[in-house]
């Protein structure tokens, strides 16, 4: 595997689900994030992972539940979610930023909550 | 509050016909600036990293420049498979590493 993978790539759920989507970087890269994209809207930063320690929360409901575990790994925990939570979310990754600031994305979960 | 505002929302082209696209942003101290390809129910694709104004980069028929309120991408002779839709984001100084971005640039190229 190369670049950033996500899985699954589609979900269907009901609102009353547990079910979490799973980010991995094979990029050597520090830092990790979750953003949401839904129709006719920019990209919504989620949060961000430093080395393991999250340094950004982006004022998101307490049904969306990041864990990462290490530097290459990054999971987003869902609970109780509603419709308007539909959308595509993306993972991705940079370098240490003192060097480098490009955060390169993966392919998306197709997230779709019934 | 940092503002990315691209334009124009959608743009058609012929084969060959060259055009540019245009990222304006309003930003508390540029750290960088950013350009995505985003082909349908993918994730973005990293084309050009600018961060100071006056820079310039290239990658086949795209050429990024980037001044102190915008940015613009050249397409140069496109092709159909330059049909995506197009992203620009800006992340400012001051050590958060957040990326804002603008709504995208959907371009189609008819052969």
């Amino acid at each position: 595997e190369t670049g950033v993978t996500q899985t699954p790539r589609h979900l269907v759920m009901g609102m009353t689900n547990k079910k979490s989507l799973k980010c991995e970087q094979h990029l050597g890269h520090n830092a990790m994030y979750w953003y949401k994209q839904s129709a006719k809207k920019p990209l919504e930063l989620m949060f961000v992972y430093n080395f393991k320690e999250q340094t950004e929360n982006n004022s998101v409901p307490s049904r969306f539940s990041p864990e990462c575990p290490n530097s290459s790994h990054l999971f987003l925990h869902l609970h109780t979610l509603q419709p308007e939570d539909s959308a595509l979310y993306l993972c991705a990754s940079s370098q240490d930023y003192s060097t480098d600031y490009t955060q390169y994305f993966g392919p998306g979960t197709r997230l779709t909550v019934l | 509050e940092d503002q990315v505002t691209q334009s124009p929302e959608a743009l058609r082209l012929q084969e060959g016909e060259s055009s540019s696209l245009n990222c304006s942003y309003t930003v508390s101290g540029l750290r960088g600036l950013f350009w995505y390809r985003q082909d349908p129910g993918k994730g973005p694709e990293f084309l050009f990293t600018l961060y100071s104004a006056g820079e310039e980069k290239e990658k086949e028929r795209l050429k990024a420049t980037l001044t102190k309120k915008e940015s613009f991408l050249h397409i140069t002779a496109p092709k159909p498979e330059d049909s995506a839709t197009y992203l620009c984001a800006v992340q400012a100084q001051g050590g958060s590493e957040k990326l804002v971005f603008g709504k995208g640039t959907k371009l189609t190229v008819n052969p």
